[in-house]
């Protein structure tokens, strides 16, 4: 089925750095969701974007919705062991009927104590 | 307030055997939907309920896959004469308003066909 690109697949970092990774699709959203999940549990919600070109924060967390509304970006400041897991970003297009969530492959986040 | 429950958590099947998956959404949540997680991927989207109408059921993989929610709260998916393809986590979402964007996810099911 149809899946977003989303990168890198993966990340081994310290803890304490910064993280940035992304999503692109082919086709234009006009809804952005970035989740987590974590082993054996479904995706926790983290930011929502509703807008082209809008900045969210939440906590260490900051997503942008892309001007072209093909792409995102999820940023976390500072990591600390509990933001290991996958991060999902997902993409849903009204303006087509479609209630339904388009997901990435994921970014499995591991960070290094 | 209480989240999206599932049961059960983990399910083994023999190939050819039909299964039943339960959802509970968030009280009150009028938009429920189901997606299939295989290992190491993302959730793929299944069927989409508004209230107790099917209003998507493209994601369907087969006809030997069936979703009711017939009282407009609990869903059940149910698989028929399962295969050994159809093992994978499946996950429950359910959002507020018909025109939510946000979707709260349960915990999901993984069903193991062996």
């Amino acid at each position: 089925g149809q899946q977003l690109n989303q990168s890198p697949q993966s990340m081994f970092i310290q803890e304490g750095e910064d993280v940035s990774m992304n999503c692109t699709s082919s086709s234009i959203f006009n809804t952005w969701l970035w989740y987590k999940q974590e082993p054996g549990e479904g995706p926790v919600l983290l930011i929502a974007l509703y807008k082209a070109g809008e900045l969210t924060s939440n906590g260490r967390l900051t997503a942008q919705f892309g001007i072209t509304r093909k792409d995102s970006f999820l940023n976390i400041s500072a990591s600390i062991p509990s933001d290991v897991g996958i991060y999902f970003c997902a993409g849903r297009n009204v303006l087509q009927g479609a209630q339904k969530l388009v997901f990435g492959q994921g970014t499995r986040l591991t960070i290094n104590p | 307030g209480a989240g999206v429950s599932q049961s059960p958590r983990y399910k083994v099947a023999k190939r050819g055997q039909d299964v039943a998956l339960r959802c509970d959404p968030i009280s009150g949540h009028v938009s429920l939907f189901w997606y299939q997680q295989a290992l190491g991927q993302g959730p793929e989207f299944l069927t989409y309920f508004q209230n107790e109408a099917q209003l998507d059921k493209s994601g369907l993989p087969s006809d030997r896959f069936f979703a009711e929610r017939p009282e407009g709260s609990v869903s059940t998916l149910k698989i028929q004469r399962t295969q050994q393809e159809d093992s994978a986590v499946y996950l429950c979402a359910s959002s507020l308003r018909r025109d939510a964007y946000e979707q709260y996810f349960g915990p999901g099911t993984r069903l193991t066909v062996t």
